[in-house]
């Protein structure tokens, strides 16, 4: 069974722009979680999505915002890039609603913004 | 306040040690969930349990064993007899429940674990 995949795995941007990420989950899986890991602030909980719909969301600005398609895959954006966004972009997947599944983690996408 | 403290930062272990990686939550819920995740120099976290509010039982499975007190707040994580690729970064994590919002997911801010050979 082929793992949760993140593309692209490095991105470079400049302040200002947007971008996306992608998030393909494991075949089955019905929910996806997205994370930012940076030094200073750790692990943090962006949002997660069930079947298509936002279930959670963490405390996060509104420049960062995602969606889930019919076949699970998750994509998020950030819109007006700061050099903060700088991060490792984490997406998990799992069979139902996270906290109570397991997740299973993507190798995620390294954002630099310049 | 943190909701998920791991104050171990890095700690460092001779091959076949033991230890004890600790992890101290917060939350007023009846109902949550606990897990540990193991996130290794490739960076791919890796889920290593999950428990529930409600199950105090301790868990071992192979070298690893984890104790949950609820009466302390703690969910910690012990490796027996140590070894070099048991190096990582632990992750210890907290899921509340609050109704109609779906779960909140909290992770602390790691320890880094070192096994020297």
């Amino acid at each position: 069974k082929a793992g949760v995949t993140q593309t692209p795995r490095y991105l470079i941007k400049t302040r200002g722009q947007q971008v996306t990420l992608s998030c393909s989950p494991i075949s089955g899986h019905r929910s996806v979680s997205w994370y930012q890991q940076t030094p200073g602030q750790g692990l943090q909980f962006l949002f997660e999505y069930f079947s298509e719909t936002q279930r959670n969301k963490g405390n996060f600005p509104g420049r960062f915002s995602g969606r889930q398609f019919s076949n699970s895959r998750s994509e998020m954006n950030v819109s007006t890039l700061e050099l903060g966004d700088s991060a490792l972009y984490l997406c998990a997947s799992s069979l139902g609603p996270s906290g109570t599944y397991e997740q299973y983690f993507g190798p995620g996408t390294r954002l630099t913004v310049t | 306040a943190q909701k998920v403290t791991q104050a171990q930062t890095e700690i460092s272990v001779v091959e076949k040690e033991d230890v004890t990686l600790d992890c101290v939550y917060e939350t007023r819920d009846t109902t949550y969930y606990l897990f540990w995740y193991k996130q290794p120099p490739s960076g791919e976290l890796v889920f290593l349990i999950r428990r529930n509010s409600f199950d105090e039982q301790n868990e071992i499975s192979g070298r690893y064993s984890w104790n949950f007190q609820k009466s302390t707040s703690s969910f910690n994580f012990t490796i027996t007899a140590s070894q070099v690729v048991d190096s990582a970064v632990y992750f210890c994590a907290l899921s509340e429940a609050p109704p109609n919002t779906g779960n909140q997911f909290y992770f602390g801010t790691g320890t880094s674990l070192t096994v020297i050979p």
